[in-house]
């Protein structure tokens, strides 16, 4: 089985404070994403990475960033945490994207919550 | 822009009974759809994709989806709901630059007993 991992599953950080939010894929996937989800706006992505040390930014990447040094290894990075950044989010991984009929994989999710 | 709209939150049906969930795009191209469900909690489970060809998609778990691009519709189905479906249902658009993929906002459903 294809296994997105999120080594956090729930964070609680103060403002200000850097936040790193990890994931592993496992099947040797090109493409790697980092979406935010909340109530009401679905999920929307903030970065993704086509291979490695390659990125874009998504519809929301103000106050992130990431790092993809191996290809198994997507990173989100947020250099100085705000309370409007408590959210879910969720890192993703395919083999080729969505418009060449490759599933997307989601990871469990990571509770982030800024006080 | 690429966009996805799902008219209903929250729908509530009875353990049983047919469900239809309603998602809208709006895409200038010949749209990849997909319909993912997310139980409390969890990530993402792709349900069904349509890409081409047949305009009825059938997927896991029971569900079925068709395409109608006079409507710009792909509305997700079920002919008889079970206790385990109640969760959170995500329709989805591909755009065609870098992979990426457009959510909706989600509809919530809830099973009665």
């Amino acid at each position: 089985d294809v296994k997105v991992t999120q080594s956090s599953r729930y964070l609680v950080k103060r403002t200000g404070e850097k936040v790193f939010l990890e994931c592993v894929q496992d099947m040797d996937h090109e493409n790697m994403f980092w979406y935010r989800q909340d109530p009401g706006l679905g999920l929307r992505l903030i970065y993704f990475s086509y291979d490695v040390k390659m990125k874009e930014k998504g519809d929301i990447p103000e106050g992130y960033s990431v790092s993809r040094e191996k290809k198994e290894r997507f990173s989100l990075i947020l250099e100085s945490a705000s309370t409007n950044q408590t959210s879910m989010y969720l890192c993703a991984s395919s083999a080729a994207g969505a418009v060449t009929g490759n599933t997307i994989y989601f990871g469990e999710g990571s509770w982030l919550t800024v006080v | 822009a690429q966009s996805v709209t799902q008219p209903d939150i929250h729908i509530t049906v009875s353990e049983g009974a047919s469900l239809e969930l309603r998602c809208n795009y709006s895409y200038g191209a010949t749209p990849y759809l997909f319909w993912y469900v997310q139980s409390p909690g969890q990530g993402l489970q792709l349900l069904l994709k349509y890409f081409s060809g047949d305009t009825l998609v059938q997927g896991i778990k029971g569900f079925e989806a068709e395409f109608k691009r006079s409507q710009s519709s792909f509305n997700l189905r079920k002919p008889s709901v079970h206790w385990s479906d109640a969760a959170e249902y995500f329709c989805a658009v591909a755009a065609d630059s870098y992979d990426k993929v457009i959510f909706g906002p989600g509809t919530s459903l809830s099973v009665i007993p």
